[in-house]
């Protein structure tokens, strides 16, 4: 079954300083995955998404993804973060035998201090 | 702007009393989905139709119906609501054949049971 690990529960950066949020996956073939941020009292908004196209995936407000098949893995990055970033992000992939389910990871809270 | 549109955004009820929380969208998607989020919890998902055609998740109470008149429309019907019912309710909408499957959220109701 496919499945997605979040390596981290919280993490905590300062505002100006690296982002990277961990995400493992296992999956029998190469799946497409999303990385979804959810603010506080929020509906979840797609940050990006990968499909098998290019490996190095750039979303929206800076973020970045690349997808190594190598170490099943997607992390999650960004150069830079800022205090608007902090929040809660998911990592997600579809459901194996169901195209239209999701399967999320159990999130990463994003701190940004000042 | 197309989106998905969640009403109420806060909802209280007491205990029993059945609640209903609405969903639409202008995406014009064939795939409706509900989720119930708890506190530092991934979505978990509830049901979902495609075009008028139910599924069920195996774990979802009898407690939780659902209905679709529409395309544009979806209810969550909570029968009897509990204290453990209390919760973030998600709609999200994802387009027939969608290879990449992303699914489209709404900004999410809050139930409090009291």
């Amino acid at each position: 079954a496919q499945s997605v690990t979040q390596l981290d529960s919280h993490v905590s950066v300062s505002e100006g300083t690296p982002v990277l949020l961990r995400c493992n996956y296992s999956s029998s073939y190469s799946p497409s995955l999303f990385w979804y941020v959810q603010h506080p009292n929020k509906g979840l908004q797609l940050l990006l998404k990968y499909t098998s196209a290019a490996t190095l995936v750039k979303g929206i407000n800076g973020f970045e993804a690349e997808f190594k098949k190598s170490e099943t893995s997607f992390h999650l990055t960004k150069p830079s973060a800022h205090m608007s970033d902090a929040a809660e992000y998911f990592c997600v992939v579809p459901r194996i035998g169901s195209a239209r389910q999701l399967t999320f990871g159990s999130g990463t809270q994003l701190t940004v201090l000042p | 702007d197309a989106m998905v549109i969640q009403n109420p955004r806060y909802q209280v009820t007491q205990f029993g009393k059945p609640v209903t929380l609405s969903c639409s969208q202008t995406l014009n998607h064939n795939v409706m989905y509900w989720y119930q989020q708890k506190s530092s919890q991934a979505p978990k998902l509830l049901f979902h139709y495609y075009d008028k055609d139910f599924n069920n998740e195996a774990d979802t109470p009898d407690n939780f119906q659902s209905r679709r008149p529409n395309t544009s429309f979806c209810f969550l019907d909570i029968r009897s609501p509990g204290l453990g019912d209390a919760a973030m309710y998600l709609c999200a909408t994802s387009p027939q054949g969608s290879y990449s499957n992303e699914q489209f959220f709404g900004p999410g109701t809050r139930l409090t049971v009291l």
